[in-house]
């Protein structure tokens, strides 16, 4: 079916707020990505789901990243008290099986912007 | 992972040939190097991907040498609408899920 979806695309915030990204990966893929890419650099990985398990949060850059996937399927990245340095496009990609052996699939991102 | 160097940028025109090289000296024997396109307001899409040789696909080709310690990935003929950034990538496909990007390498191609 469609690739992956993200919403919203764009996203502007006033600093302290909280958002919450969507990610809506290619059905039936087991794995999920989330990764931030700040402008003019490449993506870097924040965080890995095997279906509805979180395996690695590693690259999650505070404690006010926060990402879940409570179904396997769809998934929410939430930013508590957004701050300036958070502004970057967050980019949401899927595989149909574990690990890297298949192909990541990328959404189109949304751009956060923190005022 | 391996560490990738390639260029900042490249300029090229319609119809040409272009070979953007990434240098991966300390590339470990079952690490894979995978190409991926970013086009403006998209996310990354894969293009290639190989271990050792030559692989073509519809869309490009990956050259490797043997000792491995570069890639050179070769687009046939561009157009405009190959105007992208182009990551090079290097990692083990059997263990490693986090794909690492370096700043890639920013393809103008000019009428």
């Amino acid at each position: 079916g469609a690739g992956v979806s993200q919403s919203p695309r764009y996203k502007v915030a006033k600093r302290g707020q909280d958002v919450a990204l969507r990610c809506d990966p290619i059905s039936g893929h087991v794995s999920l990505f989330w990764y931030q890419q700040a402008l003019g650099q490449g993506p870097e990985f924040l965080t890995y789901f095997q279906n509805e398990a979180q395996l690695d949060k590693s690259g999650l850059p505070s404690d006010r990243f926060f990402a879940e996937r409570p179904e396997g399927s769809v998934s929410t990245l939430k930013i508590q008290r957004t701050q300036q340095e958070d502004s970057a496009v967050y980019l949401c990609a899927s595989s149909r099986d574990r690990g890297s052996a298949d192909t990541q699939y990328f959404g189109p991102g949304t751009r956060l912007t923190v005022l | 992972l391996a560490k990738t160097t390639q260029p900042i940028s490249m300029d090229s025109y319609e119809g040409q040939e272009v070979n953007i090289t990434c240098s991966h000296n300390n590339i470990a024997t079952n690490d894979y190097i995978t190409w991926y396109q970013q086009f403006p307001s998209q996310g990354p899409r894969f293009i290639i991907q190989g271990y050792k040789t030559k692989v073509t696909n519809e869309v490009a080709s990956l050259f490797i040498p043997a000792d491995r310690k570069s890639s050179t990935l070769s687009l046939p003929r561009v157009s405009l609408s190959d105007t992208a950034v182009y990551y090079c990538l290097v990692g083990p496909m059997d263990s490693s899920y986090k794909l690492i990007f370096g700043s890639g390498t920013r393809l103008l191609v000019r009428p």
